[in-house]
C-alpha cells in the first residue's frame, strides 16, 4: 500500500531559528500533498497544498512567509518553518495520494506519522 | 463550501460491544467520497472505511461498517465487537471527486475509549 514517510517526528528548537520538515511518498509520486496543523484534542487543519513543480496553496489565514513549502519532485515536499516562535509549537501532518491511474489513487489520502514541533 | 459535522465530542463502549459515531455533512456536489479515519494515541492517522457517493451498497470493513444515507447526507460508522485498540480518535472526512489535488474536509473528530 501506499506509504509516507515524515521526517523528524519530533523536534526542539529554539525560538528565532528555522526548522525544515520532510514528507516523502516512497512508493508512488503524488504532483499534490497536503500539510495540516493539529492541536491536542482538535481536528486536523489544513495550512496548504503543495505543488510538484509550482507555488503552494495557502489556506487563510496561513503565513506564507512563515510556513514555506517546496514540492520539487514527486516524491519530496518540504515545510520549512522560519523564525520559530513558541505559538508555533504544534503537531505538523502531511498527507499525499498517488496520481491518477495509480494504484491506489482515489482510495484515501495517506498521512505522514507527524512532526511534532516544540520552539523554545 | 463543504461542511462535515461530528456533534458527539466523545463516547464511551465496553470492549466486545457495538458502536455508532455519527457524522453528517453537507454540499451540493454530486459526485464525492466520505472516509472514516481514525487517530490513536500515536497520532498516526489510518483509513478506516470509504464511501463513494455513487454507491448505494454501504462499504463494510470487517468489524467496520457505515450506514450511508445519501438524501439525508448522514454518514455514520458501526464498531462491531469493539476492542482496546479501537480507543482513538476518528474523524469524517469529506472529499469532492475532482482529481488528485481534491482537499479532505475533516469533522471535528470523536473520541472514542473502550473499556475493559
Amino acid at each position: 500500500g501506499a506509504v509516507v514517510s515524515q521526517h523528524p517526528s519530533r523536534v526542539i528548537c529554539k525560538s528565532g531559528t528555522s526548522v525544515k520538515i520532510e514528507c516523502r511518498s516512497l512508493d508512488f509520486q503524488a504532483t499534490t500533498m497536503f500539510w495540516y496543523r493539529q492541536f491536542p484534542k482538535q481536528s486536523l487543519m489544513l495550512m496548504a497544498t503543495s505543488n510538484e513543480g509550482s507555488k503552494a496553496t495557502y489556506e487563510q489565514g496561513v503565513e506564507k512567509d512563515k510556513f514555506l513549502i517546496n514540492h520539487a519532485s514527486l516524491t519530496l515536499s518540504t515545510l520549512t518553518v522560519t523564525s520559530a516562535h513558541p505559538e508555533d509549537s504544534s503537531f505538523y501532518i502531511c498527507s499525499a495520494t498517488p496520481l491518477p491511474g495509480g494504484a491506489g489513487y482515489l482510495a484515501g489520502y495517506t498521512f505522514g506519522s507527524g512532526t511534532r514541533l516544540t520552539v523554545v | 463550501a463543504q461542511t462535515v459535522t461530528q456533534s458527539q465530542p466523545e463516547m464511551s463502549v465496553q470492549e466486545a460491544e457495538t458502536v455508532t459515531l455519527s457524522c453528517t455533512y453537507d454540499t451540493s456536489e454530486s459526485n464525492y467520497y466520505l472516509f472514516w479515519y481514525k487517530q490513536p494515541p500515536s497520532r498516526q492517522m489510518i483509513l478506516v472505511i470509504r464511501q463513494e457517493a455513487y454507491k448505494q451498497q454501504n462499504a463494510t470493513e470487517n468489524r467496520f461498517s457505515v450506514n450511508f444515507q445519501k438524501a439525508a447526507k448522514s454518514f455514520s460508522l458501526k464498531i462491531s465487537d469493539s476492542q482496546l485498540g479501537d480507543t482513538a480518535m476518528y474523524f469524517c472526512a469529506f472529499m469532492k471527486h475532482t482529481g488528485a489535488n481534491s482537499k479532505l474536509t475533516f469533522g471535528k473528530g470523536i473520541t472514542l475509549s473502550v473499556r475493559p
